[in-house]
């Protein structure tokens, strides 16, 4: 059962537009979600985050949304540049309350992004 | 600034063999992760060890096994290997298992023929 799901595999953009990244999740216990960028032969590195709390969060060219209320996230990129071409991973955690998650993530799926000069 | 150094980069190994994947962290950091990337399934948790000293499964542990042989070090070892296990195994750290300030290591490519 796939908690965290990203259903398109792939997404092409031209340079200058707007990348769009999408995420669905179903685990109403997720409270806390991050992006991350992998490029072939790396390891995944962080991206951008947001707490259930808020609704989005801005860093640079780098905006995440939340919906609560349809579990559902999106990553904008804008504007989009060639070296942002890479798979782009959505993860969740969360934990009951008064526990703790120990820092464990749930990815989802991934989607490529290629951005076109 | 190694950050997380995971060997060997790649392995293959026949069906039934058995290997000890290594990753070691010099951040100091308490907690660590190993999680397996397949094709369309994202990455799944293995095992972390939230601090030195302690283990506990995650996601799909089965078939694997776990050393957190000191603060710096968490192997993670198949006994018998099997086709199903074949993937790219990534092995993390972050400072105080919160769910944000991850490093990954670059990966360790595992064939199982």
């Amino acid at each position: 059962d796939q908690q965290v799901k990203q259903n398109s595999p792939s997404l092409s953009v031209q340079e200058g537009r707007i990348s769009i990244l999408n995420c669905d999740y179903t685990n109403s216990m997720f409270d806390y979600f991050l992006w991350y960028k992998k490029y072939p032969a790396e390891g995944p590195t962080f991206l951008i985050s947001i707490s259930s709390i808020k609704d989005k969060n801005e860093d640079g060219r780098f905006t995440v949304f939340l919906n609560k209320s349809a579990k559902h996230l999106s990553l904008h990129i804008v504007p989009s540049q060639p070296g942002d071409s890479a798979v782009y991973f959505c993860a969740a955690s969360g934990h009951k309350a008064g526990g703790t998650s120990y820092g464990k993530l749930t990815f989802g799926q991934g989607t490529i992004l290629t951005v076109h000069p | 600034n190694a950050g997380v150094t995971q060997t060997p980069k790649f392995q293959v190994l026949k069906t039934g063999q058995s290997m000890t994947l290594q990753c070691a962290q010099d951040m100091n950091h308490n907690s660590m992760y190993w999680y397996r990337q397949d094709p369309g399934m994202g990455l799944r948790l293995i095992y972390y060890s939230a601090s030195e000293g302690t283990t506990d499964k995650g996601e799909v542990p089965n078939g694997y096994n776990v050393s957190r042989l000191n603060k710096r070090e968490f192997s993670l070892r198949l006994e018998s290997a099997a086709p199903s296990q074949t993937s790219v195994y990534f092995c993390a750290s972050n400072p105080t298992g919160a769910s944000y300030g991850y490093t990954f290591g670059s990966g360790t490519r595992l064939t199982v023929v």
